[in-house]
């Protein structure tokens, strides 16, 4: 199925540092989502993006819905150990009932203390 | 709010028996839940869409009699993985769409599935 571009990969950084990460999708989408994923666990919502240009926080968590709409961005400043984990991007495509989502493939984090 | 629970969390089995995974919605009522399954370090494969009073829609590839869903009621769905064999192995994840938030999906914790 479809999937979006997440880079970086992985990422290895120490702490206090910021880290940004990206999505870029071949199609206009009209709501991005960024999850984090602890081992073994299901994904946690982070930030919600409904409108092109919007810049949303939660905490020391930035994302920004990208005027194109096709890319979206996630970035943690002053990173700490429990930052570690999988950062996943996710679409939607279409307005209305279809709540389906198109996944990233995911930003695995490592932070050293 | 929008908590999702799963159970079980773990399950080993035998090849040949089924195995049946519960996820509820604790704290709202969910019209559609959706099923997934992940691979070590990949990203979440959508399985199936789950809505409550009717039949699950099943994304392309995925066999819905070899992987029953029921959505009997507002935050009740289930998944059965029927005659499981060793590559039905992996981590299943629902989530449960929230209308206290857009509708976005909340994530249950998920099960690890191990068919020996």
């Amino acid at each position: 199925g479809q999937q979006l571009n997440q880079s970086p990969q992985s990422m290895f950084i120490q702490e206090g540092e910021d880290v940004s990460m990206n999505c870029t999708s071949s199609s206009i989408f009209n709501t991005w989502l960024w999850y984090k994923q602890d081992p073994g666990e299901g994904p946690v919502l982070l930030i919600a993006l409904y409108k092109a240009g919007e810049l949303t926080s939660n905490g020391r968590l930035t994302a920004q819905f990208g005027i194109t709409r096709k890319d979206s961005f996630l970035n943690i400043s002053a990173s700490i150990p429990s930052d570690v984990g999988i950062y996943f991007c996710a679409g939607r495509i279409n307005a209305g009932n279809n709540r389906k989502l198109i996944w990233g493939l995911g930003t695995s984090l490592a932070v050293n203390p | 709010g929008a908590v999702v629970s799963q159970h079980p969390s773990r399950v080993i089995c035998k090849s040949g028996t089924s195995v049946k995974i519960e996820c509820r919605s604790l704290d709202f009522q969910a019209t559609t839940m959706f099923w997934y399954r992940q691979f070590p370090k990949q990203s979440l494969m959508l399985m199936a869409t789950s809505n409550e009073g009717s039949k699950a829609t099943y994304e392309q590839g995925v066999e819905k009699d070899k992987f029953l869903i029921n959505h009997a009621s507002l935050t009740l769905s289930t998944l059965t993985v029927t005659s499981a064999h060793p590559e039905d192995s992996s981590f299943y994840i629902c989530s449960a769409a929230s209308g206290r938030v857009r509708n976005e999906q909340f994530f249950g914790p998920g099960t690890r599935l191990t068919v020996l």
